[in-house]
């Protein structure tokens, strides 16, 4: 099977800017995760979908964060406009539905100068 | 609220010597415990779980026991490989309401021939 896909792997950008990452699940997995791991911490969950909707976005910083899910498949988190501290790995995690196994993709690297 | 506290690293062992990563827990209940491993330029994969009390997880030569008196999940390998040289996560998830994980900070491990 194939596993969760990630694009792009890196970015750089300037702070102020906007920047977009897609996820794409595994087929059938209901539940998609967007984790954001800054350098030397444990990831931290931004948002969780359940299909298309949103059911916990507590930790994610909406002034500047968004993220949705058309069609409950793929995914994009977006920054705007980017600051320093958003600089970490933003990794994208699916799951066939809730308490069961997660797959995590590789993540995209943001650096923000 | 959940937390997860882990030992912190680096730690750099020599092939074939005794691995312990310390993991313990704050969390309401019964939450499940997890191992995740993440080796360079890879996602977050899981190594190893276990969801109750006492319960034993394995892989790869991995261990963990869910110690619910001590609130502790340490990892132990008995004769690292070069190989598993990674950064190891543990992470618990709630047993009721959310399903999101919470992660410890990772600790980085390095094994030299």
């Amino acid at each position: 099977e194939a596993g969760v896909a990630q694009s792009p792997r890196y970015k750089i950008i300037e702070k102020r800017q906007s920047v977009a990452f897609w996820c794409n699940p595994i087929s059938g997995h209901a539940t998609l995760y967007w984790y954001q791991q800054i350098l030397g911490q444990g990831p931290k969950l931004l948002i969780q979908f359940q299909n298309n909707g949103v059911v916990d976005d507590s930790q994610l910083p909406k002034d500047r964060f968004s993220a949705e899910r058309l069609k409950g498949v793929d995914s994009t988190l977006k920054i705007q406009p980017a600051k320093l501290e958003d600089s970490a790995v933003y990794l994208c995690a699916s799951s066939p539905g809730t308490g069961v196994g997660y797959t995590f993709g590789s993540g995209t690297r943001l650096t923000v100068v | 609220g959940d937390s997860v506290t882990q030992m912190e690293g680096p730690v750099t062992l020599s092939e074939e010597a005794f691995l312990t990563i310390n993991c313990t827990y704050t969390a309401t209940g019964y939450p499940s415990l997890f191992w995740y491993v993440q080796y360079p330029g890879e996602g977050l994969q899981l190594l190893l779980k276990a969801t109750k009390a006492d319960d034993k997880g394995s892989n790869k030569g991995f261990e963990a026991t869910y110690r619910k008196e001590t609130t502790s999940f340490h990892l132990e390998k008995g004769s690292v490989q070069v190989s598993d040289s990674a950064v190891y996560f543990c992470a618990l998830r709630r047993q009721t309401g959310a399903n999101n994980l919470f992660f410890g900070t990772g600790t980085r491990l390095t094994v030299i021939p």
